[in-house]
């Protein structure tokens, strides 16, 4: 947890735009994933991306990343109730063990 | 069709009791994990097992033993479990060590009384 911090709460309103952000402090993370945790349910691999890229979108997410500041953002746009989760930022280090290094997650709640 | 399966999903004991946890992935990859998430959501590696080969081996106690009989089985076995070992367990698989893309197992929720 430590080493990956996220927001733990973030509530908005169906069809508003969700952005989830992360900061994490392994400089040497070269893929950086999210992470959807539904009730009772495992991980669900959304997305991901490299470190030489700022963004990447994918239909109706978009990944931010400013490497400098070592933080990261998860952008869903015309969130749906379905969308209510907890999302999880986790980059993996390049150096030593290949691991993810999860973030405390962030519970998304959609209001109707 | 799962990619990743765990068994039990629910398991309640006793303290002092051992008690194994079973994880099976049918997507051919070489890697397998477990990790666990604490109460405030928490996830952290334990192992990780290679073509049956222990590489990550974080600071766990020796109470809980991983057993990989197969690149495709990845099981957990815990000894005299104490309160504190209360948390949902993740498996994981992935292609290779390398790590990358991770497939991730619907968890087993283990409660010690």
């Amino acid at each position: 947890g430590e080493d990956v911090e996220q927001s733990l709460f973030l509530s908005v309103r169906e069809g508003d735009s969700s952005v989830i952000n992360c900061t994490y402090t392994d400089s040497s993370s070269t893929y950086l994933y999210w992470y959807k945790q539904e009730p009772g349910a495992g991980l669900q691999l959304l997305t991901y991306i490299f470190s030489n890229m700022d963004m990447k979108q994918d239909q109706r997410l978009t990944v931010l990343l400013n490497k400098k500041d070592k933080h990261l953002s998860l952008r869903i746009a015309d969130t749906q109730t379905g969308d209510s989760a907890i999302y999880f930022c986790a980059p993996r280090g390049d150096t030593g063990r290949r691991a993810l290094t999860f973030g405390s997650g962030t519970r998304l709640q959609v209001q109707p | 069709d799962t990619a990743v399966s765990q068994t039990p999903k629910y398991l309640v004991t006793q303290m002092g009791n051992d008690k194994s946890i079973k994880c099976e992935q049918n997507l051919g990859h070489d890697t397998m994990y477990w990790y666990k998430q604490d109460s405030k959501k928490f996830l952290k590696i334990m192992f990780s097992y290679n073509n049956k080969e222990l590489i990550i081996n974080e600071t766990v106690p020796n109470r809980f033993s991983p057993k990989s009989p197969d690149k495709a089985h990845l099981n957990l076995h815990i000894n005299s479990l104490e309160l504190g070992d209360s948390a949902v367990y993740f498996c994981a698989s992935s292609q290779d060590a390398e790590g990358y893309e991770q497939y991730f197992g619907p968890g087993t929720r283990l409660t010690v009384t």
